[in-house]
């Protein structure tokens, strides 16, 4: 099956400006993450969705951060009046969480964003 | 709050030789998991090894196997018989079994070099 598909690959964007990222989790999976990785550095953790819980949003850097999804299915990560600090990698992945294994996450290849 | 600790920036091995990655974790609980993914320069973030705190046996897959200290909160991961492929970034990452949201926290990364 597929795997974590993301888009777009890469965006260019102006200062100030609002972008919106995507993320298509695997078919079945309940959670999604959103990781942000700066260049060099580690993921650090955004938000994330389980189902139709409340969504954990303690990773969100401020609040022109924003992430919606809709039931189990895409989910989007909105970046409005975005600034150069916002410049990284962000990463989605999605798992099972239907216990053993299964809550290994799995990763799409990323969202490369570059704030002019 | 946990930690993760990657004290060795960049690693190099020659084709065929064995090399271990260091990572070393802070936390005061005694059930967790911990990770080795590794991100080649596609982006694609792929799990590489999995182990849970509760096992003493230590996790191997294939080449690739692990050295846990519990008492030492170690984790280091061994490559054996290294191959072109193989070089990437390496994150190492901790999971809390205790955390509703099983987000990863990932340590900064090591660059490995695997040369002909």
């Amino acid at each position: 099956g597929a795997g974590v598909s993301q888009s777009p690959s890469n965006k260019v964007t102006e200062k100030g400006k609002d972008v919106e990222l995507r993320c298509d989790p695997i078919s079945g999976h309940t959670a999604l993450y959103w990781y942000r990785q700066r260049l060099g550095q580690g993921l650090e953790f955004l938000i994330y969705f389980q189902g139709n819980s409340a969504p954990d949003k303690s990773g969100l850097p401020s609040d022109r951060f924003s992430a919606e999804r809709t039931g189990e299915s895409v989910s989007t990560l909105t970046i409005q009046r975005t600034q150069q600090e916002d410049s990284a990698v962000y990463l989605c992945a999605s798992s099972s969480l239907a216990g053993g294994n299964t809550d290994t996450q799995y990763f799409g290849p990323g969202t490369r964003l570059t704030v002019l | 709050a946990q930690t993760v600790t990657q004290s060795q920036p960049e690693m190099s091995v020659q084709e065929a030789e064995t090399v271990t990655l260091s990572c070393t974790y802070d936390t005061s609980e005694n059930n967790y998991y911990l990770f080795w993914y590794k991100q080649p320069p596609s982006r694609q973030m792929i799990l590489v090894i999995r182990q849970e705190a509760y096992k003493q046996q230590n996790a191997t897959e294939n080449r690739f196997s692990v050295n846990f200290q519990k008492a030492a909160k170690s984790f280091s991961l061994k490559i054996s018989d290294s191959q072109l492929g193989d070089t990437a970034m390496y994150f190492c990452a901790f999971m809390r079994i205790l955390d509703s949201s099983y987000k990863l926290i990932f340590g900064s990364g090591t660059r490995l070099l695997v040369r002909p």
